[in-house]
């Protein structure tokens, strides 16, 4: 069964800058897809990005930009120029790509204070 | 465009009575899932459809759990008698998948917190 981990229960950063956010999973499937959510106090579930396991080129979305290691399975998330609105719980999740359940398979999640 | 909407936001009941979740899928979407949200097991997969069948049911924790989806635009989760430790964030999402080709991101709606006191 696959699984993911997030070993930071919280973490910290100032207004303005960069923090990384790790994830490591296990699977034995070498074709599927890796995310981020954010949950912010509303509890909305919300993606933040996605990573296929099949493409090198690492995922970028503005200012959140991930740091995929397929072999060493590591899928980081860093944010740059930290907001206050960037304040909330981070999920990483996993799903197969083909075959299989579709569900995803969340980390525990790891919480995002942003210092002002 | 609506996203995923779920009913009713807040739920507070007591031990033994059923409560209905309800779900409405983005328009066009063809997968929902129902997933379950609490602090000793984060977020878990209960049930999910595609194209209005039952896929993967192997998360809905006992017979106390009940899902359907009777067309593509609602869906509910039943839980019959409910029990203090149903108490939990239950999220719906869906998403849509082409005949033989990969699943598309999950879109999640904003959830129902359930109190059973």
């Amino acid at each position: 069964a696959q699984t993911v981990t997030q070993s930071q229960p919280e973490m910290s950063v100032q207004e303005a800058e960069t923090v990384t956010l790790s994830c490591t999973y296990d699977t034995s499937e070498s074709d599927y897809y890796l995310f981020w959510y954010k949950q912010p106090p509303s509890r909305q579930m919300i993606l933040v990005i996605r990573q296929e396991a099949y493409k090198q080129q690492n995922a970028t979305e503005n200012r959140f930009s991930v740091n995929f290691q397929k072999a060493a399975k590591s899928f980081s998330l860093k944010i740059s120029d930290s907001q206050l609105g960037d304040a909330a719980m981070y999920f990483c999740a996993y799903r197969r790509a083909q075959g299989g359940s579709e569900k995803l398979v969340f980390g525990k999640g790891m919480k995002l204070t942003v210092n002002p | 465009d609506a996203g995923v909407i779920q009913s009713p936001r807040h739920e507070v009941t007591e031990m033994g009575q059923e409560v209905t979740l309800r779900c409405k899928p983005i328009s066009g979407h063809n997968s929902l899932f129902w997933y379950r949200q609490t602090m000793m097991r984060g977020l878990e997969l209960l049930i999910y459809f595609n194209n209005n069948v039952p896929i993967d049911d192997s998360g809905m924790p006992e017979d106390r759990f009940s899902a359907k989806m009777p067309n593509a635009s609602f869906s509910t989760l039943k839980i019959q008698p409910s029990e203090p430790r149903d108490s939990a964030v239950y999220f719906c999402a869906s998403s849509f998948r082409t005949s033989g080709g990969p699943p598309d991101t999950q879109y999640f709606g904003p959830g129902t917190r359930l109190t059973v006191l």
